[in-house]
């Protein structure tokens, strides 16, 4: 079983719409969680970070279930420009005084005019 | 201003070859990792460095060397290239790998091709 699990999609949506993405990871310990943006051939970008009690960035919500062992991505009033690969990475302790980031491999999203 | 910087951007060699990839960071943080994304996307650490002590190892084969002259560099060096070492490699950094808050900040990255 991955350690952090997406569906690929791609996910093609049109200008307006709302869109959900899911994901779920294995390791209970993880301390953190956030959705990285990708663009085609360019390198990974922080969109936000996941906590428990929710959070909203404009029109990004995202929300962490940790019973659940489960992360989500709302994007409300589709951009052409929101058209990436969102990835969802859990930061996990790797032993001593440090963490890493265990990538998911990306939800393509693909607004349509 | 570039905040992390790799050099080359694209690099295509024959398998056998031995290439260096190079990454540079002026944000002040003190540990840099490489990541590799084959061609599945796939995005994976590799190794990092805090102020130039391998911190994380993955299990990475090891003609695939990291050396850090200093806390802004991290430098990739590959030895015997196969064709499986087609990918892109990112470099990142940050400042505080300890906290579970810490964000991470990454290189364009560097597509390798080997022929």
């Amino acid at each position: 079983r991955k350690e952090v699990e997406q569906d690929p999609g791609p996910f093609n949506v049109p200008e307006g719409a709302t869109v959900a993405f899911n994901c779920t990871y294995s390791n209970s310990a993880s301390q953190s969680f956030f959705w990285y943006r990708q663009d085609c051939r360019k390198e990974p970008k922080l969109l936000m970070s996941v906590y428990s009690s929710g959070n909203e960035d404009g029109r990004f919500t995202a929300q962490l279930n940790r019973a659940s062992q489960y992360i989500s991505l709302l994007i409300r009033d589709s951009k052409l420009s929101d058209s990436a690969t969102y990835l969802c990475v859990v930061n996990t302790n790797y032993g001593g005084a440090t963490n890493k980031l265990i990538f998911g491999t990306g939800t393509l999203l693909a607004v349509q005019p | 201003d570039t905040a992390v910087s790799q050099t080359p951007k694209y690099l295509v060699t024959q398998m056998g070859n031995d290439k260096s990839i190079k990454c540079e960071q002026n944000l002040g943080h003190d540990t840099m990792y490489w990541y590799k994304q084959d061609s599945k996307k796939f995005l994976k650490i590799m190794f990092s460095y805090n102020n130039k002590e391998l911190i994380i190892n993955e299990t990475v084969p090891n003609r695939f060397s990291p050396k850090s002259p200093d806390k802004a560099h991290l430098n990739l060096h590959i030895n015997s290239l196969e064709l499986g070492d087609s990918a892109v490699y990112f470099c990142a950094s940050s400042q505080a790998p300890h906290k579970a808050s810490d964000t991470q900040y990454f290189g364009p990255g560097t597509r390798l091709t080997v022929l």
